[in-house]
């Protein structure tokens, strides 16, 4: 059974850097099937999609956080991380790494983290 | 981008009722539509992927169809279990990558 789990930081100052890492045990993330990505939720709002990494490193970008977004791979960890600069309390949210299978063109979010708080504030 | 407008954004009905929830994409996304069940505290979870297909594990009252731009979720016999809200989320790649979730609907019970 995959599983991930997210960590890091739960509190971040306005105009630094938030870093999540996320841990992928039950399978490999070098398998060539699935994306890895990273998501959010606002406290009482909805879900919104920020990026994600193939094992190989190639990215994609929610393109409205595109200028503020990384996502970085380790294999031999088996685990990817999540970088977003320059933070305001519009960032704080639930962030949740999750796992896109491939389905033909289509690509459903199949395992889910937990999810993390991460709060912006001074 | 792609928009997805998910209606109603909350119903309350009682247990056994019918319900049925839709979303409409701003543009045709084929069946690249899933739908996703979030209880409150926890991580959403997949139910139904390419419009109509249950995934593994998930119980055949919960249903979805439709291609194209108009998309339905339905529940047949809702259960106390059920208390949740339920997103939609498209996933497009012409001619640009885009991955966008609906506003979610809150189910409670009557």
């Amino acid at each position: 059974q995959v599983q991930l789990q997210e960590s890091g930081p739960g509190l971040v100052k306005p105009s630094q850097t938030l870093s999540l890492t996320c841990t992928v045990s039950g399978g490999s993330i070098s398998s060539g099937d699935y994306y890895w990505s990273w998501i959010r939720q606002p406290p009482g709002k909805g879900l919104e999609w920020i990026g994600y990494i193939y094992y190989s490193g190639s990215t994609y970008y929610n393109p409205s956080l595109k200028s503020r977004v990384t996502i970085s791979v380790d294999t031999s960890k088996n685990q990817f991380s999540l970088k977003l600069s320059s933070v305001t309390a519009a960032d704080t949210a639930v962030y949740y790494c999750a796992r896109q299978r491939r389905d033909g063109y289509n690509y459903p979010f199949d395992y889910w983290g937990q999810g993390t708080l991460v709060t912006v504030s001074s | 981008d792609i928009q997805m407008t998910q209606s109603p954004s909350s119903l309350s009905a009682s247990v056994g009722d019918r319900v049925t929830i839709t979303c409409q994409a701003s543009q045709d996304i084929s069946n690249y539509l899933n739908w996703y069940q979030q209880k409150p505290g926890k991580a959403p979870k997949l139910l139904i992927y390419d419009a109509s297909n249950l995934e593994t594990g998930v119980p055949s009252r919960f249903s979805g169809s439709g291609s194209g731009t108009d998309f339905t979720f339905t529940i047949s016999s809702l259960q106390p279990e059920d208390i949740a809200t339920y997103y939609c989320q498209q996933y497009d790649n012409l001619p640009l990558l885009s991955i966008t979730f609906g506003g979610g609907t809150k189910v409670e019970i009557k």
